[in-house]
């Protein structure tokens, strides 16, 4: 039973540029949540997904993130024209549904901006 | 969620129990404590979890003092690979779907030593 699949794995992007991440969340699973850890800092909540809604986008900054779980395929965060303090790693975390105690993590994506 | 308060490093011996105090003096009546590690470059495992009562599992055990403020978690052989950062992290009753967030600060980073 594979475990939540993020990729790519490592991820560099000019400043400027479109960086996309993946997120496959463990069979059976339909809830998606995103978290960010910046160099040296502990991981901060960014959005709460379910298959086609979004529960909880308080953590995303206000311009250039999105995200979405579609009703096919993995959850995408899409960070438009990246800058380098966009530079962290991106974790994934699912669970199977509301009322989860446990959350399951993803190994991450670090993106890296030059 | 109620604050929580953890040494910033500890240190073990293999094969010694690793002990990993946290504090939470303004946790809640129905607040949760959950333990969760991060081993490097990987994202965060899910440990043990506990409201007022002791708790073990196959990873290790919790144990929370009566007046809930402060609880321990006990790794009872530690080995090299139980090298991580430890979060201690208090939140509430996931029933109904809320609490869904895991807040977390910066741990303490356990070094396992040969």
């Amino acid at each position: 039973n594979a475990g939540v699949m993020q990729n790519p794995r490592h991820l560099v992007r000019r400043r400027g540029q479109e960086a996309r991440l993946r997120c496959s969340p463990m069979k059976g699973h339909s809830h998606v949540y995103w978290y960010r850890q910046l160099p040296e800092e502990g991981l901060k909540f960014m959005v709460y997904l379910q298959k086609e809604n979004i529960i909880d986008e308080s953590g995303m900054p206000k311009e250039r993130f999105s995200a979405e779980f579609p009703k096919e395929g993995p959850s995408i965060l899409r960070i438009q024209q990246v800058v380098r303090g966009d530079s962290a790693a991106y974790f994934c975390a699912s669970s199977p549904g509301y009322g989860s105690e446990k959350l399951f993590f993803g190994s991450g994506t670090q993106l890296s901006v030059l | 969620d109620a604050k929580t308060t953890q040494p910033t490093s500890m240190d073990c011996a293999e094969g010694r129990a690793a002990n990993l105090p946290c504090n939470h003096s303004t946790i809640s009546g129905n607040e949760y404590v959950y333990w969760y590690r991060q081993i490097h470059s990987q994202g965060p495992q899910y440990i043990i979890h506990g409201l007022k009562n002791n708790e073990t599992n196959e990873m290790a055990s919790l144990i929370i003092t009566e007046d809930r403020k402060s609880s321990t978690l006990i790794l009872p052989h530690a080995t090299l690979r139980d090298t991580a950062v430890y979060y201690c992290i208090v939140r509430g009753p996931t029933r109904g779907g809320s609490n869904y967030k895991l807040t977390f600060g910066k741990g303490t980073l356990l070094t396992v030593n040969p």
